[in-house]
This record gives structure tokens, sequence and C-alpha cells, in this order.
């Protein structure tokens, strides 16, 4: 099956910081990229979808200034966490979505705001 | 790793009938969750089921987790087609609810008038 990668897969960052998630397909081109979160023992939340060449279109109750998503080509979406808190502090996963139907996850970045 | 097995991969039901999607974990499931998909949408959210024998509903969609919590069912009753979309299982097999999710193999559903 298609493969999509997430970096880092970890990472952890002072509080006021910016942190930068890339997801990116490897063997296919994706015009639709999702992004999720996951909080403890909580579902996948639905943040935003990214466009290739558009704007991301986000959730109601995601601050669209606070999360900046950037889909610049057919095989990459960066989310980027800006001035980061402990509240940040999350599971985050993209997906890739193929034939309007198939989504391919990505293996998740695990975010920690200190 | 976990497995979920979702059936039946596709259904096609009449408009106003009730159906049945059925989730199978191959492990004891620690957490269960059910979401929808339109076409060229991302995953939405609609129940998580914890204890075993726990039912919940929303709207005339009732889910329910067994008592060995091994297995999920998903049913809806007088089908509309706003419930046309992909459904998929997405199981936690951690006891501690932080590692990433599993997901079911999906169910197609489709409503016809």
């Amino acid at each position: 099956g298609a493969v999509v990668s997430q970096h880092p897969s970890w990472v952890i960052c002072k509080s006021g910081t910016s942190v930068k998630i890339e997801c990116r397909s490897l063997d296919f081109q994706a015009t639709t990229m999702f992004w999720y979160r996951q909080f403890p023992k909580q579902s996948l939340m639905l943040m935003a979808t990214s466009n290739e060449g558009s704007k991301a279109t986000y959730e109601q109750g995601v601050e669209k200034d606070k999360f900046l998503i950037n889909h610049a080509s057919l095989t990459l979406s960066t989310l980027t966490v800006t001035s980061a808190h402990p509240e940040d502090s999350s599971f985050y996963i993209c997906s890739a979505l193929v034939r309007r139907e198939t989504q391919y996850f990505g293996p998740g970045t695990r975010l920690l705001v200190l | 790793s976990q497995e979920l097995e979702q059936s039946p991969q596709s259904l096609i039901v009449q408009e106003g009938k009730n159906l049945t999607i059925n989730c199978t974990s191959s492990k004891t499931l620690y957490g269960l969750y059910w979401y929808k998909q339109k076409y060229g949408e991302g995953l939405i959210f609609l129940m998580m089921l914890q204890k075993g024998g726990e039912e919940k509903s929303h709207e005339k969609i009732t889910a329910k987790l067994d008592e060995k919590k091994q297995q999920s069912s998903l049913h809806i009753t007088a089908s509309q087609p706003s419930h046309a979309g992909i459904y998929l299982c997405g199981a936690d097999g951690s006891n501690f609810g932080n590692e990433k999710l599993t997901f079911g193999t999906g169910t197609r559903l489709t409503i016809i008038p």
C-alpha cells in the first residue's frame, strides 16, 4: 500500500517556540491531506483539510493562526504549531487521501511542550 | 500489532432499512472508536466505547461493545442518504490510551432510494 511518512516522530520544545511537522506521501501524489490530533485516551479528531495549492480548511474550534498548514506540493504538507504551549502537547497524525476515499495514515508525531 | 476486521466490506441498503456493521479484534479492545468518512473528506468521529457491554447512541446510530471487548457493532436505524460513506472502526490497544490507533478495513455503505 501507499506509504506516508511524518517527521519528526518525536519533538520536545519549550513553551513559546514554534514547531513544524512534515507529512510526506512517499510513492504517490496526494492533492488532499488531513491533519488529526489525538489526546490520550481520546479519539482522533480532524483538525484541518490540506489541499495542494490552496488554503487549508479548518474544523470548527481549530485556530488557523495557531496551527498553520501549508500544502506546497503534491507530496508534502506541513503543520506548524506556532507559539506552542503545554496544552498543545499531543499526538499529531496526518493522512493522505487517494481517489477521494482511501486514507493512508502517517505514523504520527508526538509533541511535548515544556 | 492489533488487527481489526470489519464486515461487511461493502453494503448496499435501501433507504429506510436498518443495517449493522461489525468490527472484530484479535485482542482485547481498551478503546474502540467509530468514524465516518464521506468521499473526499476526513474522518469524522462518531462514538467511543471503552467498557464491556457499553452501548451508545447518537441520532439513529447505535454502537455496542461486547462484554469480552473484542467485537463492536454499529447499527443504523431507518437509513438515510446522509448515512452513505465509509465507516471505520479504530482501536486503541494500549492500557494507557496514548498509542497510535489501528484502523479496521472499512465498510462502504451505499444507500439507494
